[in-house]
């Protein structure tokens, strides 16, 4: 069975602008989930999604936003990008949101540098 | 509020000796705890998960951890480092709403010929 695979792995834009990442979760997963890993800060929860609908938020500002269609995909848009958004982005799905016990299991991540 | 402290960033260790990575868990429900291991630029691989069950778990490629509740504690240990397991590891608490884990700051794992 195909892993997590996310789209692109590398990335590199400027200040202001914004990006859309996406997520493919390994088939049958209906939750996804988004992590920023940046050296400062270490893996941070950004949302999670279960069937089209946003289950959690972490504590990132309203420039960073997600969705996930009917097939389970996701994506997750950051607009007008700083320099500290810089980060391995990373995306992990799980097969249900069965309150916390499930293994959630991690795409390679897309690497982002904002300039 | 949940929260995982990694004791010592850096850890290194000859090849061939114990490894042991620290890992103590703050959490105000029963807690689903878990190790991930992360290679270079590489996402995150689960080794183990703890969720209520055996208080001592047997993960991949030899590594084990014990949950003791009165310490508050998930060690990861393995009784023979290799040098393939040099990699940086994760601790990381989940509560029951929903998938969202808390993670630990990380300890990156050396092994010395």
């Amino acid at each position: 069975k195909a892993g997590v695979t996310q789209t692109p792995r590398y990335l590199i834009k400027t200040r202001g602008q914004q990006v859309t990442l996406s997520c493919s979760p390994i088939s049958g997963h209906r939750s996804v989930s988004w992590y920023q890993q940046t050296p400062g800060q270490g893996l941070q929860f950004l949302f999670e999604y279960f069937s089209e609908t946003q289950r959690n938020k972490g504590n990132f500002p309203g420039r960073f936003s997600g969705r996930q269609f009917s097939n389970s995909r996701s994506e997750m848009n950051v607009s007008t990008l700083e320099l500290g958004d810089s980060a391995l982005y990373l995306c992990a799905s799980s097969l249900a949101a069965a309150g916390g016990r499930e293994t959630q299991y991690f795409g390679p991540g897309t690497r982002l540098l904002v300039l | 509020a949940q929260s995982v402290t990694q004791l010592g960033s850096h850890v290194s260790v000859s090849e061939g000796a114990l490894v042991l990575l620290r890992c103590n868990y703050s959490s105000s429900v029963p807690p689903y705890l878990f190790w991930y291991v992360q290679y270079p630029n590489q996402g995150l691989q689960l080794l183990l998960k703890y969720t209520s069950a055996a208080t001592l778990v047997k993960g991949i490629n030899g590594f084990e951890a014990e949950f003791k509740k009165s310490e508050t504690s998930f060690h990861l240990t393995k009784p023979s480092a290799h040098m393939s397991d040099a990699a940086e590891y994760f601790c990381a608490v989940s509560g029951s709403a929903g998938n969202m884990l808390t993670f630990g700051g990380g300890t990156r794992l050396m092994v010395k010929p």
